[in-house]
This record gives C-alpha cells, structure tokens and sequence, in this order.
C-alpha cells in the first residue's frame, strides 16, 4: 500500500512556541491531505482539509490562525502550531489520497505534541 | 454520511476467528462501507472496504447483508498484534472525502 510519513514522531516544546509537523506522501502524489487530532481515549477529529496548491478548509471550532495548514506540493503538506499552549497538546495525524493511491486515504504515523 | 454503530469492545482468542459487527442502517446507495484499525499509539491502518458485494483481501473479509444496513468484518485467525481499535466508517469513496470515525471497537485477542 501507500505509504505516508510524519516528521517528527514526537516532539516536546515550551508553551508559547510554534511547532511545525510534516506529511508527507513518500510513493504517490497525494492531491487531497488531511489533519486529524486526537486526545487521550478518544477518537480521532478532523481539523481540516488541504487540496494542493489551495487553502485549507477547517472545520467549525478549530482556529485556522493556530494551525496553519500548507499543501505546497503534491507530496508534502505541513501542519504548524502556532503559539502553543498545553490544551494543544495531543496525537496528530494526517492522511493523504489522490489518483495514484487509487483514491484511497494512507494514513501517516501520527506526532505526539507535548506543550509544557 | 451515514452513522456507524459498533460494539465498544470485544474479545477474542488468539487463532479463532474475530467477527466485528457494523450497523449502518441509514447508509445511501453511493456510500461504502470502509474498515480502519488503529493500534495503540499509531496512525490508523486501512483494512478493506466494500459497497455490497463481500470482500476478501489478505488481511479481512467483509461482508455486507444484501440491505446494506450492516456489515461484518472477519479476521479469520486473529494474532495477539491484531488488537486494536477497529472503526467501520461510511462515506462516498474518494479521496476528497474525510473519514468521519466514530468510537469504533477495542479488539483485544487474548492467548
């Protein structure tokens, strides 16, 4: 299958920062990623959509100034975290599908964010 | 989409076969019925999916009552690394379309 890799696995950083994740689809081009999060003993919540080359698309309550979302290639969308604060810290994980992936999603290994 | 109910959790013993139930009984006639799993701490990891024949690949079965209102899909001899979260979700096949995952159910497959 198609395989979707995440950078960094983990991370920790001090409130107030901003934290950048990547995804990236490494065998396919990826026209369509998207941004999940999910919190301890709970299921996974979509944040947003991302189309290559447009902006995202968020879903109601998640701050689109906060999560900066960019999909600039075919392969490779980032996540940035901006002004972190300790409520922000959970398992973020993207996804990715296009023609190539015969439409299907790949999931990425997901980033573990630590606000301290 | 269509809502998905699962059962929240279930056992089953390593060998023997695991049968995870779906109902999904408001789903239209473009929608499928995918399976996701999600093993502690990781990504979520696409099993099959179907949109009314059954289906068989080399991880699952699936199969989907001819009304199309539920579905079940079988691991045919379940291996102590197939515990997971298993979420059943449907949507319009795509990849444009989100995943909208529910609570899914806690497979734990004992010795």
């Amino acid at each position: 299958g198609a395989v979707v890799s995440q950078h960094p696995s983990w991370v920790i950083c001090k409130s107030g920062t901003s934290v950048k994740i990547e995804c990236r689809s490494l065998d396919f081009q990826a026209t369509t990623m998207f941004w999940y999060r999910q919190f301890p003993k709970q299921s996974l919540m979509l944040m947003a959509t991302s189309n290559e080359g447009s902006k995202a698309t968020y879903e109601q309550g998640v701050e689109k100034d906060k999560f900066l979302i960019n999909h600039a290639s075919l392969t490779l969308s980032t996540l940035t975290v901006t002004s972190a604060h300790p409520e922000d810290s959970s398992f973020y994980i993207c996804s990715a599908g296009g023609q190539s992936s015969n439409y299907e999603q790949y999931f990425g290994p997901g980033t573990r964010l630590t606000v301290t | 989409d269509a809502k998905t109910t699962q059962p929240p959790s279930m056992d089953c013993a390593e060998g023997r076969a695991a049968n995870l139930p779906c109902n999904h009984s408001t789903i239209s006639g473009n929608e499928y019925v995918y399976w996701y799993r999600q093993i502690h701490s990781q990504g979520p990891q696409y099993i099959i999916h179907g949109l009314k024949n059954n289906e068989t690949n080399e991880m699952a079965s699936l199969i989907i009552t001819e009304d199309r209102k539920s579905s079940t899909l079988i691991l045919p001899h379940a291996t102590l690394r197939d515990t997971a979260v298993y979420y059943c979700i449907v949507r319009v096949a795509g990849s444009g379309y989100a995943l909208n995952f529910g609570k899914g159910t806690s497979l734990l497959v004992t010795p």
